[in-house]
């Protein structure tokens, strides 16, 4: 069983579409990151969420921590051909550096 | 090159042979980590390590082997390789805050036991 469970797992928008992805657990996280892969590369780090209800914007992302800093969201305006990707979220098992990984939404923004 | 990155970048390989990966990192982090990614469970820690000489298992450790005599060099061992340790491998090392700081993944390298 997932720590972490995302959702959707596939996500097919038309370029200019907003879109949400979401990342839900029922334990407690300290922090949540999520990453962005592309195919045949590794996971790279958008941003790291820390205090609940803590919102954080990246450009055309919006990223959220839940009040109880149980689950999280990502939110693309305006989504373009250059956000298609695995999104994936992690945060620590316990109060350390180990991250526990969600199993990623797949995103494809058609042009 | 700075960075972090991993050799080979594909392998194919039989059933019961030994299969060694290898991670290279320039920034002298202290943490580096061992991944595996399969569909539908994302990334799985398999093993890490806080500095050289100093490893411990993460939630998949089970047929893997891992050394760390140099801090930039961080091998992982499949001993006997299975057809269930086809998967793609990622190494990623993190320098110290595990909260402000981010966890650099390599390029990967993808594993296909025969």
């Amino acid at each position: 069983t997932q720590l972490l469970e995302q959702s959707p797992q596939f996500l097919s928008i038309q370029e200019g579409e907003n879109l949400t992805v979401y990342c839900n657990s029922s334990s407690v996280f300290s922090s949540l990151q999520w990453y962005r892969q592309e195919p045949g590369e590794g996971p790279v780090l958008l941003v790291t969420v820390v205090t609940g209800g803590e919102v954080k914007k990246l450009k055309r992302l919006t990223f959220q921590f839940g009040d109880a800093r149980k689950d999280s969201s990502l939110h693309i305006t305006a989504a373009q051909p250059g956000d298609t990707g695995l999104y994936l979220c992690a945060g620590p098992r316990s109060n350390d550096y180990k991250l526990s990984f969600g199993a990623g939404t797949t995103v494809t923004v058609r042009a | 090159d700075a960075g972090i990155t991993q050799s080979p970048r594909y392998k194919i390989t039989e059933t019961g042979r030994q299969v060694t990966l290898m991670c290279h990192q320039t920034w002298s982090h202290s943490y580096m980590f061992w991944y595996r990614q399969d569909l539908g469970h994302g990334l799985r820690l398999i093993y890490y390590s806080a500095a050289a000489d100093i490893t411990d298992k993460g939630e998949v450790p089970d047929g893997y082997v891992v050394s760390r005599s140099k801090t930039e060099n961080f091998p992982l061992t499949l001993e006997s390789a299975t057809r269930s340790q086809t998967s793609v491998y990622f190494c990623a090392s993190l320098g110290g805050d595990f909260i402000r700081d981010t966890q650099y993944f390599g390029p990967g390298t993808r594993l296909t036991v025969l």
